[in-house]
Parts: structure tokens; sequence; C-alpha cells
């Protein structure tokens, strides 16, 4: 099945640096979110975006969905180690997509002391 | 429960056997997804239902697979005669309805066929 793509595929930080990731699309999309997975567990929503163009904040985390609705990308502000995860885009396709998400393969994100 | 369920956390089976993994929704989700996530990749949409219709099942691959959701509530996701490439993460996300109602998921099946 389809996947976005995401980019970096992982991520060694230093606590405190900013972090930048994004997605992209060949089709278009009406929605465009962000997930993190910690491990064990399952993805939980971070930031949900609904319209191009609009930039949404959640605490240190800024996401945006892109003017040609086939991109989105998400910045997180001086990162601390709980940031550590697997990051995931998702959406919903403009044509066939319904209720249904399409994901990300992922940014792992790993913060250094 | 607060969250989502799934049972059992872990499966193990041979080759051939049917296996069923049972997804315990928030209570009043109308809405119940089904997703496949391989390692190191992001989850894939298998089927969902609103209430106990199945309304999508464009992403079941194979007729091997399939789901329930008699009573609007609990739902089983059945996959007969398990072949090696089934192993992978089962999880199940339920909303409240509608595209933009935020999709919870639960901790996932992992299931290995041997």
């Amino acid at each position: 099945g389809q996947q976005l793509n995401q980019s970096p595929q992982s991520m060694f930080i230093q606590e405190g640096e900013d972090v930048s990731m994004n997605c992209t699309s060949s089709s278009i999309f009406n929605t465009w979110l962000w997930y993190k997975q910690d491990p064990g567990e399952g993805p939980v929503l971070l930031i949900a975006l609904y319209k191009a163009g609009e930039l949404t904040s959640n605490g240190r985390l800024t996401a945006q969905f892109g003017i040609t609705r086939k991109d989105s990308f998400l910045n997180i502000s001086a990162s601390i180690p709980s940031d550590v995860g697997i990051y995931f885009c998702a959406g919903h396709p403009s044509t066939g997509g319904g209720n249904k998400l399409t994901f990300g393969t992922g940014t792992q994100l790993k913060v250094e002391l | 429960g607060a969250g989502v369920s799934q049972s059992p956390r872990y499966k193990v089976t041979k080759r051939g056997q049917d296996v069923a993994l049972r997804c315990d929704p928030i209570s009043g989700h109308v809405s119940l997804y089904w997703y496949r996530q391989a390692l190191g990749q992001g989850p894939e949409f298998l089927t969902y239902f609103n209430y106990e219709a199945q309304q999508d099942k464009s992403g079941l691959p194979n007729d091997r697979f399939s789901a329930e959701r008699p009573e609007g509530s609990i739902s089983t996701l059945t996959i007969q005669r398990t072949e090696q490439r089934d192993s992978a993460m089962y999880r199940c996300a339920s909303s409240l309805g509608g595209s933009r109602e935020t999709q919870y998921f639960g901790p996932g099946t992992r299931l290995l066929v041997l």
C-alpha cells in the first residue's frame, strides 16, 4: 500500500537542539497529522492540520500543512530526552481515502544528553 | 477501560493455523480501524467499521483476512491459513466517527508465524 515519504529516516541530536522533519506525497491530501510512537505503544496524535498553509503549534511542536497539499513539516524546539521515539506523518488522501489514514515511513529521533 | 485494548499482545503460531485477534475500542467510539505495521514501517490500513457496518476493506491483503464487529463494539480480525509473510504488528484504533476525529491506537498484537 501507499506510504508517505518521510525524511530524515533517523536523527541523532543533542539535547536542546531544534529538530525538523518532513513528509511528502505525490498526491494531494485533505488533512495532515503527526503522531509519535514510543516503544511498545501505539501511535499518539501530536498535531492535526486541516487547511493548506495552516501552521499549528502544540507546546514545543510546530507543524505546517504545505500550500501544495502534498507536504507537511514538523519542528520540535529545544529537544529533551523524552522526545525520543518514532514520529509518523499521516493524512487523508483527497481521493479514495474516506476515513482511513495513510502513514509515512517514520523518523526515528534519538536525543543525546 | 480508558483506552483501546487488544488481545493477545503476542501470538506465535505455526504456518497454516488460523488466528483471531481481538480489539476492544474506547467505549462509545463509533469507528474502529485495523492497521498492520511491519518492522520499521508506518501502519498500513486494512479495514474499518462504523458501528457494526464494515465501511472499507480495501486494505485487506487477500481473502484469508476477514474482520467483523457484530455488535458495534468489540472487533475480531481473523487470518486463516497463516503464512510467514503475515508476521507483523496488528494495530487497532477507534474514534468518535468522521474523518476529523482523532484515531486512538491500541498497543497492538505482535503476530509471529513460524
